[in-house]
């Protein structure tokens, strides 16, 4: 059962333009949000996270929103770059064993 | 650097040849993971190590096990693998702190490509 849900496969914008990645999760007990980025033949780097006490975090270029009450989460990239061109991960984390539930990943693609 | 590495990057077995995937670590991690990903799919946790603590998920076929001798390596063995079993395996570590919330971040290594011929 997928508890955690990026139903965008993909993504194409371009470069100096806005990114938008939506997660939507179905568990009301995970307090914590990640976002992964992986790069071919690279694991997954983490890239930006937020508790379920805030409604947004930024840093840099990147900003996570979250939605408690839609149980929906987006990473915003703002402006792209041609080096974003990867796969994001949304995971969802809820227990004191730091276990992370995943989504499928959203690839995303930078043009010049 | 502080890291995670995994050996070998891939991995060619055989049908029912048992096969041992390696991870080592020198960020002193207290959480050792490993994930199974299939293509276009989401990591999936197949167990993790709190400290020398084992704990499997409850949908990992008993064809997996893992070791963990020590706080820097852990093993996955996987005694007889089918085709099915073809996937890129994940390794992660992470300094889980009760209550830690957001800060339970894991850090991945680059993964080892597993396929069963």
């Amino acid at each position: 059962d997928q508890q955690v849900k990026q139903n965008s496969p993909s993504l194409s914008v371009q470069e100096g333009r806005i990114s938008i990645l939506n997660c939507d999760y179905t568990n009301s007990m995970f307090d914590y949000f990640l976002w992964y980025k992986k790069y071919p033949a690279e694991g997954p780097t983490f890239l930006i996270s937020i508790s379920s006490i805030k409604d947004k975090n930024e840093d840099g270029r990147f900003t996570v929103f979250l939605n408690k009450s839609a149980k929906h989460l987006s990473l915003h990239i703002v402006p792209s770059q041609p080096g974003d061109s990867a796969v994001y991960f949304c995971a969802a984390g809820g227990d004191s064993w730091g276990k992370l539930q995943f989504g499928a990943g959203t690839q995303v693609v930078v043009t010049p | 650097d502080a890291m995670v590495i995994q050996n070998p990057r891939y991995q060619v077995t055989q049908f029912g040849k048992p096969v041992t995937l390696s991870c080592s670590q020198t960020l002193n991690h207290n959480v050792m993971y490993w994930y199974q990903q299939k293509s276009s799919q989401a990591p999936k946790l197949l167990f993790h190590y709190y400290d020398k603590d084992f704990n499997n998920e409850a949908d990992t076929p008993d064809n997996f096990q893992s070791r963990r001798p020590n706080t820097s390596f852990c093993f996955l063995d996987i005694r007889s693998p089918g085709l099915g079993d073809a996937a890129m395996y994940l390794c992660a570590t992470s300094r889980a702190v009760q209550g830690g919330g957001a800060k339970n971040i894991q850090y991945f290594g680059a993964g080892t490509r597993l396929s069963v011929l």
